[in-house]
């Protein structure tokens, strides 16, 4: 079956890179999304990667997908207190139709 | 343009009663999806809706769950006899198919509080 883990928490200093990890096990993943979700908030949907890539940029977000290891992270770059949000990970598969399977998501909290 | 709503918002019903979540997806979104979330947990699959394909039912934890969709537009999550462990947000999310390559905007949640 399919599984999604996160590491739980996070903490980092105003200004400094942020990285979280993310690991799947179905190798037929094929979308790989990052969501975040800010207290009292909906999902607002980050970012994605087509597994057929290794790395995504999108201004200050970096996605980089190892399919060898099923290991995905998300860069920030100078993190800010506004980042301070629970990031989930979530993958969609070829033979799971359309839904999304979803880690259980890592609390950043960022220091001033 | 509008994003996917839902409705209540919070809602805290007595153990043992029927409930019923509705959420309206985006305007033309074929495919839609509900997911429930405990609290400190990641989201779990519940069900999803693609067009008029019976609806893909295997995340529902117990036959206490059910859901319709009206067409493409609006659709209703319903617990029977609600337990207290069904206390949780529950998020739909709609695309605009259920393609891999199709995006899920998801809505603002109902807070089911089961007391």
């Amino acid at each position: 079956g399919e599984d999604v883990e996160q590491s739980l928490f996070l903490s980092v200093r105003e200004g400094d890179s942020s990285v979280i990890n993310c690991t799947y096990t179905d190798s037929s993943s094929t979308y790989l999304y990052w969501y975040k979700q800010e207290p009292g908030a909906g999902l607002q949907l980050l970012t994605y990667i087509f597994s057929n890539m290794d790395m995504k940029q999108d201004q200050r977000l970096t996605v980089l997908l190892n399919k060898k290891d099923k290991h995905l992270s998300l860069r920030i770059a100078d993190t800010q207190t506004g980042d301070s949000a629970i990031y989930f990970c979530a993958e969609r598969t070829y033979n799971q139709g359309g839904k999304l399977i979803f880690g259980q998501g890592t609390e950043l909290s960022v220091k001033p | 343009g509008a994003g996917v709503s839902q409705s209540p918002s919070n809602k805290v019903t007595e153990k043992g009663k029927d409930v019923e979540l509705r959420c309206d997806p985006i305007s033309g979104h074929t495919a839609l999806y509900w997911y429930r979330q405990r609290l400190g947990q990641g989201l779990e699959f519940l069900i999803y809706f693609q067009g008029n394909s019976a609806p893909d039912k295997s995340g529902l934890p117990s036959d206490r769950f059910s859901a319709e969709r009206t067409g493409e537009s609006v659709s209703t999550l319903t617990i029977q006899r609600t337990q207290q462990e069904d206390s949780a947000v529950y998020l739909c999310a709609s695309s605009s198919s259920s393609g891999v390559d199709s995006r899920q905007y998801f809505g603002p949640g109902t807070r089911l509080t089961v007391t």
